[in-house]
């Protein structure tokens, strides 16, 4: 079964340092992974997404991630936080043979940024 | 603009009433959805629509109903048989049925039952 495990459930860093969100899969074929993030009593917007392609893939707002197989390992880096990159961030795997639709969503990583 | 529109924002519901949240997009999209999402759980599905006239359930639909006469249009229905429906939802689209993971979602409705 497909699963997806996000490492931290809060990340707080300083404004301008590196920011790192962990994303570990479960998968027995090469998955489809996405970010997504929320701010505060908003919906969900995708910030990047990895198809098979490019292993390191480059979303909005300066993230990026690299799907590195043989740690099965999505994570989401960025160089410099910025005060409005605090928010919460899901990574989330597309599965094959469930549901249509029903994308598994890790518990989400919520971002705090520190002037 | 082309998006996703969620009413109400907020809602206040006593214990035994049903309530219907909107959602209504104006992408074009094929497929709808509607997730709950709860403090530190992550999105959890409860039904999605593929087509007009066609649902189904995802994995706590349980207490809910929905409906798609339109394609625009895939509202939720909190019944009383919720158990707990204190929850923040969250309506989305697809283009492609959900298979490339590319959701666009409304602003979210939350719900708390007094």
């Amino acid at each position: 079964a497909q699963s997806v495990t996000q490492l931290d459930s809060h990340v707080s860093v300083s404004e301008g340092t590196p920011v790192l969100l962990r994303c570990n899969y479960s998968s027995s074929y090469s998955p489809s992974l996405f970010w997504y993030v929320q701010h505060p009593n908003k919906g969900l917007q995708l910030l990047l997404k990895y198809t098979s392609a490019a292993t390191l893939v480059k979303g909005i707002n300066g993230f990026e991630a690299e799907f590195k197989k043989s740690e099965t390992s999505f994570h989401l880096t960025k160089p410099s936080a910025h005060m409005s990159d605090a928010a919460e961030y899901f990574c989330v795997v597309v599965p094959r043979g469930g549901s249509q639709g029903n994308l598994i969503f890790g518990k989400g990583t919520k971002l705090s940024v520190k002037p | 603009d082309g998006g996703i529109t969620q009413s109400p924002k907020y809602l206040f519901r006593k214990e035994g009433q049903n309530v219907t949240l909107s959602c209504e997009q104006n992408l074009n999209h094929d497929a709808m959805y509607w997730y709950r999402q709860d403090p530190g759980q992550g999105l959890r599905l409860i039904y999605y629509s593929q087509i007009v006239n066609d649902f189904q359930k995802g994995d706590i639909a349980e207490g809910y109903s929905v409906s798609r006469e339109k394609k625009e249009s895939f509202p939720l229905t909190v019944t009383s048989a919720q158990k707990n429906p204190t929850a923040f939802y969250l309506c989305a689209s697809s283009s492609q049925g959900g298979y490339t993971g590319e959701l666009f979602f409304g602003e979210g409705s939350r719900l708390t039952v007094l």
